[in-house]
């Protein structure tokens, strides 16, 4: 057990449909990061942040949106959704922004757009 | 560009031997480097990172990685594998505000 977890586990929704995935990061951590994992894309870093506040951005569309509240858990919206989202998607937390931290992985809520 | 390429898709090796998977990697700089282990409907977990120093790192399992700066690799090795071991296999590198991930490498194991 990593320490992170993710709500929910799983997610079945239609073609339009906005979903919200959550993230509580390791008691400590103050970064968090998502990924998106695809048989066709691999493993994709979307977002970042840190300590609330959005510190790098990688492969994210503009459909999709994150935040990190004062808490420190984080919220991943994903809007407009194409058959193409669906996919496994990770949160991560390290203790630090710097990647030279080891990220702890979450067990991932898989999403499936019907 | 920063990239960390795994040329490996997928090995299939018998339980008991020994084991290497491929990680390159293509940075302005000595990167940060990790192997991550991902098991089945699991989230991936980290077996070891290099950053500095000793170019030759010990993991948890029984992993180790050697970073070789002349090849710009970073290969994760093992003496003798055993059927739990069976997973993919994520080389990971960090720099400057991201950290890529390589495509994976499926490890099979057969008795």
């Amino acid at each position: 057990d990593s320490g992170v977890t993710q709500t929910p586990k799983h997610l079945i929704t239609a073609t339009g449909q906005r979903v919200t995935l959550r993230c509580s990061p390791r008691s400590g951590d103050l970064s968090v990061y998502w990924y998106q994992q695809s048989l066709d894309q691999g493993l994709q870093f979307l977002i970042q942040y840190y300590n609330g506040e959005e510190r790098a951005k990688g492969n994210i569309l503009e459909r999709f949106s994150a935040q990190q509240f004062p808490d420190l858990h984080s919220e991943l919206n994903l809007s407009s959704l194409e058959l193409g989202d669906s996919a496994l998607y990770f949160c991560a937390s390290s203790v630090d922004s710097s990647y030279f931290y080891e990220q702890y992985f979450g067990p991932g809520t898989r999403l499936t757009v019907t | 560009a920063q990239s960390v390429t795994q040329p490996d898709i997928h090995i299939t090796v018998s339980e008991g031997a020994s084991l290497e998977l491929r990680c390159n990697y293509s940075y302005g700089a000595t990167p940060y480097l990790f192997w991550y282990v991902q098991s089945p409907g699991q989230g991936l977990q980290l077996l070891l990172k290099y950053f500095s120093g000793d170019t030759l790192v010990q993991g948890i399992k029984g992993f180790e990685a050697e970073f070789k700066r002349s090849q710009s690799s970073f290969n994760l090795r093992k003496p003798s594998v055993h059927w739990s071991d069976a997973a993919e296999y994520f080389c990971a590198g960090g720099g400057y505000q991201k950290v890529t991930f390589g495509t994976g490498t499926k490890l099979q194991v057969i008795p």
